[in-house]
């Protein structure tokens, strides 16, 4: 089955305390992508990637950092959280930068 | 920001009724892409709309563009109990740099 597994659904952590979500597609996605949404905020985009060992800056990329040694891998990292961190996280993945996201079912942060 | 903006904010339909939400947008685009959003979880892709296209239908849904408008609506006719979900617009990633921008979300209640 064509998906987007993150992992890991919901994460309660301290401040200060690095941690790593992961994504995985097995479509063989050139683009991926992360995104966090938040109340009245909508989605943002954090970091995204258009093949491998290409990351780019979103539009909200402070306190995040990615990798993607692997095309189907796209891990997200907080080397050091902060309760503003606090929110849904999604990873994404499409053909190209102009065909449709598949999305992760999402991980929701809680930074205390 | 680059987002763009849905409205309303929030509909409630009675089941059966048809279902209307209109999305705005800031930068030229290729496509435009319609999502699906149950409570907490992944977005789904519905249906996309080139630039040159005016018109686009999948079963129960209609979609619209006007690029001189810079605006898109989308229509769920006959709608039932399962369409309540939150919808977004998004623009792809072909005109912004690679990053795909969502609007902020439409919130549709349908009542049995």
């Amino acid at each position: 089955e064509a998906q987007v597994t993150q992992n890991p659904r919901y994460l309660i952590t301290v401040t200060g305390k690095k941690l790593t979500v992961t994504c995985s597609q097995n479509m063989n996605h050139e683009y991926m992508s992360w995104y966090r949404q938040d109340p009245g905020l909508g989605l943002r985009q954090i970091y995204y990637s258009m093949n491998v060992e290409v990351t780019d800056k979103g539009d909200v990329p402070e306190g995040y950092k990615v990798s993607r040694k692997e095309k189907r891998n796209f891990p997200l990292i907080l080397e050091s959280p902060s309760p503003n961190q606090t929110s849904l996280y999604f990873c994404a993945s499409s053909l190209s930068v102009n065909s449709p996201l598949h999305f992760g079912n999402g991980t929701r942060l809680t930074v205390t | 920001s680059q987002q763009g903006e849905e409205d309303p904010q929030a509909l409630s339909i009675q089941e059966g009724e048809n279902a209307t939400m209109n999305c705005s947008y800031k930068t030229s685009i290729n496509n435009l892409q319609w999502y699906r959003q149950n409570s907490g979880r992944g977005l789904v892709h519905l249906i996309l709309i080139r630039s040159n296209e005016r018109e686009k239908h999948s079963g129960r849904l209609r979609v619209t563009l006007d690029t001189s408008k810079k605006s898109s609506s989308l229509l769920i006719t006959a709608s039932r109990a399962a369409d309540t979900a939150s919808y977004f617009c998004a623009t792809d990633g072909w005109s912004t740099g690679n990053q795909f921008y969502f609007g902020t979300g439409t919130s549709l209640t349908v009542i049995p």
